[in-house]
């Protein structure tokens, strides 16, 4: 167990809709990553987060937010749902702002229908 | 930006034999070159990190190798026993940069 929780596990959805993704980081941990893993295009790195504000932006699409709350937790929404935003979606923590030891979830395995 | 390819996509070994999997990266300032697992149904594990500072590093069965000069770095399981079924992934980056994962390497211990 790596301490990282990620809710819901599954989400099956219909193209057009909005979803939520909910992220607990690892007690202690700062920063919190969100990644979109498909079967052709590996880990994407999505989108950052250190101590509440916005750290880096990766390959994150204009229909995809995230943010982190006070309490270090992070959710990822994610709108206007097309077939193709079907993927695993990971939550990871370190205790840095720097990309080293990551600690990742199970992820949130998506399917839009 | 950095590029991490990784090779081979697929590993099929005995149980007992040693696996290898290799990576190159194209950014010469990248420093920090993590392995991850990941297991069916789970998220990616951390098994063993290197940084540019040290050529290799070793822990139990695993090791690391890392060639600064050619820009690659390889993984090393020795003694394959089927839990090692997974898929690995590598990574680098440099200070300040995001981690880049390389695309995979499947590997099948056959018992």
């Amino acid at each position: 167990d790596s301490g990282v929780t990620q809710t819901p596990k599954h989400l099956i959805t219909a193209t057009g809709q909005r979803v939520t993704l909910r992220c607990s980081p690892r007690s202690g941990d700062l920063s919190v990553y969100w990644y979109q893993q498909s079967l052709d295009q590996g880990l994407q790195f999505l989108i950052q987060y250190y101590n509440g504000e916005e750290r880096a932006k990766g390959n994150i699409l204009e229909r995809f937010s995230a943010q982190q709350f006070p309490d270090l937790h992070s959710e990822l929404n994610l709108s206007s749902l097309e077939l193709g935003d079907s993927a695993l979606y990971f939550c990871a923590s370190s205790i840095t702002v720097r990309d080293e030891k990551l600690f990742f979830g199970s992820g949130t395995q998506l399917s839009v229908l | 930006g950095e590029n991490v390819e990784q090779h081979p996509s697929t590993l099929s070994v005995q149980e007992g034999d040693s696996a290898v999997i290799k990576c190159t990266y194209s950014d010469s300032a990248s420093n920090y070159f993590p392995w991850y697992k990941q297991e069916l149904g789970k998220g990616p594990q951390l098994i063993i990190d290197i940084r540019s500072n040290v050529g290799e590093k070793k822990d139990q069965r695993i090791a690391v190798t890392l060639n600064k000069t050619a820009k690659h770095f390889s993984l090393h399981i020795t003694e394959t026993q089927p839990e090692d079924s997974a898929v690995y992934f590598c990574a680098a980056n440099a200070a300040g940069n995001k981690l880049t994962f390389g695309g995979g390497t499947r590997v099948l211990v056959k018992p």
